[in-house]
Order: C-alpha cells, then structure tokens, then sequence
C-alpha cells in the first residue's frame, strides 16, 4: 500500500504569514493528490486536485506544488478562516490513503 | 448536488449495521462513490469505493468485513458494516467520484 507522510503534525502561524504544508509518496503516484481543509464540526472541502488544480471557489491564496515524490500545500497569506485541519490524499491506487493531518493554529 | 447519510448509531460488537447515503442534484448512476470515515478526534480514513459500473474495492481494515453498495433506482449508496469492532467507532461520510462533494456523516459507535 501506498504511505502518505505528512508534515508538520502541528503548525502555529500568525495571520500574513506564507504556509507551507507537505505530503511524501512511498511510491510513485504521478498528480493523483488532493489537498483537504476539514474545519471542527464538518465535512471536509476539497481544496486542491491533480496535485496543482485549484478546486472550485477556493481562493487564490491556496496553491499546490510538485517536486518528486513530495507535495506541498502553500498559503501565501495566512487569513483566519483558514485555520483547520489539512489533508492530504493519493487516489493513484487503491487503497487510497490520507495523510495523518495538519493543524493550522494561531501562533 | 446533495448526500445525506443515514442510518447510524450504537451497535454491539460483533454485531452489524448497514449506512445509506442519499443522492440528488446530479445523475447518480454516472458517478462512483466513496466512503470515508473519521474516528473521534483523529484524522480522515478512506474506507471504500464502487465505480458507477458497481465494481469495488476496500480499506485492508474492513476487507471481508464491510460492503459497498449501490441502488441506482434509489440514488442510495450503501455500507453493510458486520463483524464490528471498537476501531470502527467514527463519523462515516459518504463522498462523490473526484471528492468535490461530502454529506454530512453519520457516526457510528460500537460499544457493549
């Protein structure tokens, strides 16, 4: 099975600070990676799809990045309404597997 | 483009249950979908998918022990979940092909 190693567990931040959230691939998964915001109480948004797309209604504040088997969620300018919880996700095989999750927090 | 699920609750272990998650606002039958769970306070599980020509394909964790479904006349996608342990205590979401859309969740605990 395909490991997603996400890092960091837990990342303070102040608001207008550039984020930067990272996934590894045990193995070869091309683009087929999504980012997910999941704040308390609710479901979670796709945030970014193919590795570098954009999902719908997501502010341009958010972008994803490739370089090898690691993959990088970047917030350029931190706003408070980003605070949550972040995933990652392979869907290049099954069974497809999340990262362990980030926690976006108040420095 | 709505999922709601249904269906959860607190069931011994060992015992069964079975998830629904309802599907409208979008043709139901040209999608493949997903389960995925949540356990309390830790992070998100993938737990199975059928394509939207019903084949499968699970998590090792519920393989033999859970079953995706679907019933395209209903728009339902369901989960029969037997043989439950304490580890599958979680919120259980239901999501469209490409993860652009989730329902709500419905938990489920298993406890005796």
């Amino acid at each position: 099975d395909i490991q997603m190693t996400q890092s960091p567990s837990s990342l303070p931040a102040s608001l207008g600070d550039r984020v930067t959230i990272t996934c590894r691939a045990s193995q070869d998964i091309g683009n087929y990676l999504r980012w997910f915001q999941q704040k308390p109480g609710k479901s979670p948004r796709l945030m970014i799809y193919g590795a570098t797309n954009l999902a719908a209604g997501v502010p341009s504040r958010f972008s994803g990045s490739r370089s090898g088997s690691d993959y990088s969620l970047t917030i350029s300018s931190l706003e408070s309404e980003d605070m949550a919880d972040y995933y990652c996700l392979q869907s290049k095989e099954s069974p497809f597997t999340f990262g362990s999750g980030t926690k976006l927090e108040i420095k | 483009v709505q999922l709601v699920e249904s269906g959860g609750g607190l069931v011994q272990p060992g015992k069964s249950l079975k998830l629904s998650c309802s599907a409208s606002g979008f043709t139901f039958s040209s999608y493949g979908m997903h389960w995925i769970r949540q356990a309390p306070g830790k992070g998100l599980d993938w737990v199975a998918y059928i394509s939207s020509s019903s084949g499968t394909v699970y998590a090792d964790a519920v393989k033999g022990r859970f079953t995706i479904s679907r019933d395209n006349a209903k728009n339902t996608l369901y989960l029969q979940l037997n043989s439950l342990k304490s580890e599958d205590t979680a919120i259980y979401y239901c999501a469209r092909y490409g993860y652009n859309y989730w329902g709500q969740g419905v938990m489920v605990t298993v406890s005796s």
